[in-house]
């Protein structure tokens, strides 16, 4: 499959500390996606980073793109209560314009 | 903020019956999705859809599965004969360009 595993499968931490989240795929890309899905909701869209970019923020937000190693975290810094929930990873099929391929996610729970 | 709304939140249906599931995009989006979601499972593409037609499809998304736009608003997802592995959460996504926005999902429980 083009997609790989997003590492760790289950992340615990306090609230305040730091939560980094990875993710792994296996075929060029033009962009990856991070999406966050709170229990029994859809799939909100985070941030995108294109291929050509090695880092993005968005608020408490820290995307990494390494396209040699094709992987990419995930950073929430101070983490709150409100951000538990699953985090996706997703990339866009090849030769697609609309097919989102996604990885297994990560579970996120904060500790309050 | 406009939303992607999903009826209903829960459908429970025999096996071998008819299911549609409703879909809201927002209201300037152009591109439309469907995707499912097996618990435990990863998300998976269906079907998108575009100017009136559908622009691809997934392997997932064989003869028993249809899409219609039927007027200006809705977007359903109609499942012919249902079976038991179909039984899932479906989300409908929606998209002006790059981003898509999705609906809370619908948990269809095949019986």
């Amino acid at each position: 499959s083009q997609q790989g595993e997003e590492d760790p499968q289950a992340l615990s931490i306090q609230e305040g500390e730091n939560a980094t989240m990875n993710c792994s795929y296996k075929t060029s890309i033009n962009n990856l996606q991070w999406y966050r899905q709170n229990s029994g909701r859809g799939l909100v869209h985070l941030i995108l980073i294109r291929s050509n970019e090695r880092e993005k923020h968005s608020g408490r937000l820290r995307v990494t793109l390494d396209t040699s190693k094709k992987s990419s975290s995930l950073l929430i810094t101070a983490s709150r209560a409100a951000d538990t929930a699953s985090y996706f990873c997703a990339t866009l099929k090849l030769d697609s314009n609309y097919q989102l391929i996604w990885g297994a996610g990560t579970k996120l729970i904060i500790k309050p | 903020e406009p939303e992607v709304t999903q009826t209903p939140s829960h459908q429970v249906t025999q096996m071998g019956q008819e299911v549609i599931l409703r879909c809201v995009p927002i209201s300037n989006h152009l591109y439309f999705y469907w995707y499912r979601q097996i618990l435990g499972q990863k998300v998976e593409f269906l079907v998108s859809f575009y100017n009136n037609e559908i622009s691809e499809k997934s392997e997932i998304f064989d003869d028993q599965f249809s899409v219609e736009r039927p007027d200006g608003s809705n977007f359903t997802l109609k499942i012919r004969s249902t079976k038991l592995e179909d039984s899932a959460m479906y989300f409908c996504a929606s998209s002006y360009a790059r981003y898509q926005h999705f609906g809370d999902g619908t948990r269809l429980s095949i019986l």
